[in-house]
């Protein structure tokens, strides 16, 4: 069974400081992975993807296979990240859960002034 | 407002009756899918369609629960006899052609209560 683990449902840093959104998944093969984000009274949308291997609003993510994680990582922290954060995972395509996004719980991150 | 739409925003029902939401995806995407998104939890899968073909349904959705596609462009999910535990969010979404740059594009949801 697949599944995406969020452990933190809130988390609050200062403006300026380092944040960290964990997330490990669980899936037989190599997945694909995303960082969904959803600000206040706005709709889900992406923020990265693995294989883009890119830095969006100065934020980056690595997959790490060894430990299955996808941590978001962002080095200073801005009031406009303040949001809901979800992890998803995406199978391959001919494998199991092929097409359908599996998420985690989500976590808030507060970024106080 | 060209993303995805989705229609009612909002429906209250009393227990017993049947409801039905409708979404209309990104022109030219011939992906849908529907999630359910409940208080405190992420969304949770429950079918998609590529063109008018429902490929998957989760096991989450019971037999009350019907989805429906039929030429390919906007969808409709009808949950027959509502049950309280039915109150959700309810996300549509659609990508274009499968590959590396599928990516699913969300709509604002249908917020259900049943009273």
């Amino acid at each position: 069974a697949q599944r995406v683990t969020q452990p933190e449902k809130l988390l609050s840093v200062f403006k300026g400081a380092p944040v960290e959104l964990k997330c490990n998944y669980s899936y037989s093969g190599s997945p694909e992975l995303f960082w969904y984000v959803q600000y206040s009274r706005q709709r889900l949308q992406l923020l990265l993807r693995h294989i883009s291997r890119e830095s969006i609003k100065g934020f980056t993510a690595d997959l790490n296979k060894g430990e299955t994680s996808f941590h978001l990582k962002k080095p200073f922290a801005q009031e406009e990240d303040s949001a809901m954060y979800y992890c998803a995972l995406r199978g391959i395509p001919g494998g199991t859960s092929y097409g359908k996004l599996t998420f985690g719980q989500g976590t808030i991150l507060t970024v106080h002034p | 407002d060209t993303g995805v739409s989705q229609d009612p925003r909002h429906k209250i029902t009393k227990r017993g009756q049947n409801v039905t939401f409708r979404c209309d995806p990104i022109s030219e995407h011939n992906r849908l899918y529907w999630y359910r998104q409940t208080l405190g939890q992420g969304p949770e899968f429950l079918t998609y369609f590529q063109n008018e073909a429902q490929l998957e349904k989760s096991r989450l959705l019971s037999d009350r629960f019907s989805a429906e596609r039929p030429k390919g462009s906007f969808s409709t999910l009808e949950i027959q006899r509502t049950e309280q535990g039915d109150s959700a969010m309810y996300l549509c979404a659609s990508s274009p052609n499968w590959g590396q740059t599928n990516i699913q594009y969300f709509g604002a949801g249908t917020r259900l209560s049943v009273l």
